[in-house]
Formats: structure tokens, sequence, C-alpha cells
């Protein structure tokens, strides 16, 4: 059974401080992604990874940075966390090389900064 | 600016009739169409996708329409089960091999018994 897990399903954190969310896959995807979901707003790409170390920005990079250095492993990293940080955090993992392979997503992280 | 629209923020149909869940996108370069389903508290999980080569793709009770003439697709579930009740993203794929989607906003669907 495939999965993608999250490090934390809900986290409270202060304006400021460094944040850090991980995500695990156990299905040797090439790929991996962060989203966030807001209401309204459906699913935003924050950042994906084709490969390990490397990445590319999403829609939304602002704010946001990332590392993977290993294939299995994908982190989501909020320098300074602020308010309008505040989401519901979504990973996913797909195998490489056609835009058809479907996304596997984690359960999701909601993070709230106050 | 949306590229992929989901207009409708809800929708709610009896236990048994058909639902109709309704995606426009506006880049013509969109070759590759998904539908993803989402409960609460849990990831997307993926439905039924579509080929721009094709104009229908059927999987048990779900059926995915394209036309690409008016840059429009839908997804129609016979019949709707309670179970059915989660929003739904529309997402496509741009052409060139890119693996990135662009997701709409979602319609949450639901179905009462």
């Amino acid at each position: 059974d495939v999965k993608v897990t999250q490090s934390s399903r809900y986290l409270v954190k202060r304006t400021g401080e460094k944040v850090f969310l991980e995500c695990v896959q156990d299905m040797d995807h090439e790929n991996m992604f962060w989203y966030r979901q807001d209401p309204g707003l459906g699913l935003r790409l924050i950042y994906f990874s084709y490969d390990v170390k490397m990445k590319e920005k999403g829609d939304i990079p602002e704010g946001y940075s990332v590392s993977r250095e290993k294939k299995e492993r994908f982190s989501l990293i909020l320098e300074s966390a602020s308010t309008n940080q505040t989401s519901m955090y979504l990973c996913a993992s797909s195998r490489g090389g056609r835009a058809e392979y479907e996304q596997y997503f984690g359960p999701g992280t909601r993070l709230t900064v106050t | 600016d949306q590229q992929v629209k989901q207009n409708s923020p809800s929708l709610s149909v009896q236990e048994g009739r058909i639902s109709i869940l309704n995606c426009d996108y506006t880049n013509s370069m969109f070759d590759y169409f998904l539908w993803y389903k989402k409960y609460p508290a849990e990831g997307p999980t993926f439905l039924i996708s579509i080929s721009s080569i094709k104009d229908k793709n059927e999987d048990g009770r779900f059926t995915v329409f394209l036309n690409k003439s008016a840059k429009h697709l839908s997804l129609h579930i016979v019949p709707s089960q309670p179970g059915d009740s989660a929003v739904y993203f529309c997402a496509a794929s741009p052409q060139g091999g890119s693996e990135k989607l662009v997701f709409g906003k979602g319609t949450k669907l639901t179905v009462n018994p």
C-alpha cells in the first residue's frame, strides 16, 4: 500500500519561529510536491522537486524554502513564520517522467501561526 | 489569473441521482486532466483522468467528459452515494511534459440520503 506520511497532523507555532514540515514517501517516487490548501483558494503549489537536491518554485514560493537530501524525504521550511502562513499543508509524490502519473498525497499538516 | 476554474463552490444531490461537477480552463496548452476527491482531514486521492486526445473516460460510476472547443470538462457520478460526499478538485497538466498540476478551487459535493 502506497504511503506518504507527514511529520505532524497539527502544529502551532509563534510568529517569527523557524518551522520545519517533513514528508516521507515509501514508493521510490522521483517527484515530490508541497501544496497549501486554503478555503476558497483550492490547492496551490509551493515547491516541486523532481530529484534529490533539485527543486522548482511553484506558484507561491515566497516565504518558503525546501530541502531534499534523500529521495524519500522532502522538507518544507518556513524561515520566519507569519500569521498569513496559517494553512493546511499537503505533501504529495509521483513517479517521474509523465504528467499522467497520479500524485499521492499525505494526510496534511494543519499549521497555525499565532 | 486562474487557469482552472470550478465555478460552483458546492453542489447538493439526492442519493441515487446523477452528480455533475464542472470545470473550465483557459490554457489551451493543457493536455491532461485529472479529478481528485478529498475528505475532511485526509489528503486528496486520485479519482479519474482524461487525455486531451479523448472526449470521454469511464470508470465504474465515474465518467469524465472533455469538450476541448469549449475548454470544459465535467465529472458525472451515477448513481450518487452518500459516501461520495467530499470536495472534488479538477486539475490540469500543461503540455510539454510538465509534471506539475494546476488545481481548481474545488466543489463540495453533498449527497443526501
